[in-house]
């Protein structure tokens, strides 16, 4: 089992629609918890970053991350044909020597429709 | 440089030879990362450095694999002896404090 349990979709929905994406893991020694927009051919792009637990707003992005259930949550409001993209999750202990190596899902794949 | 830089953006070698890739880190990052993005297998680490040591190698596959970083800045991926299962896209990222990490657009490998 990966500790780091994604699906992987793919999601399709309509523009317009809010999106759920979420993650679960099973280290409870992570404490920092990001979210990774990656589109074709190109690097991730950092969306969202949150430590610990709580909610985390930005626009029409909103990040949660329960650490009692070791589940974290991404939401996407009015969603865009321009979101349509591989949404990954990563998080990070903090290791000796302020390591923070980033622990990655698989990522979920999204289209959203015109 | 704005962003982080890898070169090549695509590298197409056969099987048996050795490759060098590199990342140009944000200007005044002090970690950086190395990744591997695979098919099935999703990103996963390589070596991180702080300046120019590697406290943390345990990420590479075998001892074909190496990374250096000179300068507190460039760094180098050297793959030895390329083999087809190193067929992947390389990513580069680095960051500053605690801060989250910022990640090039890879370099994508192909072994024939």
């Amino acid at each position: 089992q990966k500790e780091v349990e994604q699906d992987p979709g793919p999601l399709s929905v309509p523009e317009g629609a809010i999106v759920s994406l979420n993650c679960t893991y099973s280290n409870s020694a992570f404490q920092y918890f990001m979210w990774y927009r990656q589109y074709s051919r190109k690097g991730p792009e950092l969306l969202m970053y949150t430590y610990s637990s709580g909610n985390k707003e930005d626009g029409r992005f909103t990040a949660q991350v329960d650490k009692s259930s070791k589940y974290i949550s991404l939401f996407i409001r009015d969603s865009q044909p321009s979101d349509s993209a591989t949404y990954l999750c990563a998080m990070s202990g903090l290791g000796a020597g302020n390591n923070r190596k980033l622990i990655w899902g698989l990522g979920t794949s999204l289209a959203v429709n015109p | 440089g704005a962003g982080v830089s890898q070169s090549p953006s695509n590298k197409v070698t056969e099987k048996g030879k050795d490759v060098e890739l590199r990342c140009d880190p944000i200007s005044g990052h002090t970690a950086l990362y190395w990744y591997r993005q695979s098919l099935g297998q999703g990103l996963e680490f390589l070596i991180y450095f702080q300046g120019n040591s590697a406290p943390d190698k345990s990420g590479l596959p075998s001892d074909r694999f190496s990374a250096e970083r000179t300068g507190g800045s460039v760094s180098t991926l050297t793959i030895q002896r390329t083999q087809q299962e190193d067929s992947a896209v390389y990513l580069c990222a680095s960051s500053q404090d605690s801060q989250p990490q910022h990640f090039g657009d890879g370099t994508r490998l192909s072994i024939l």
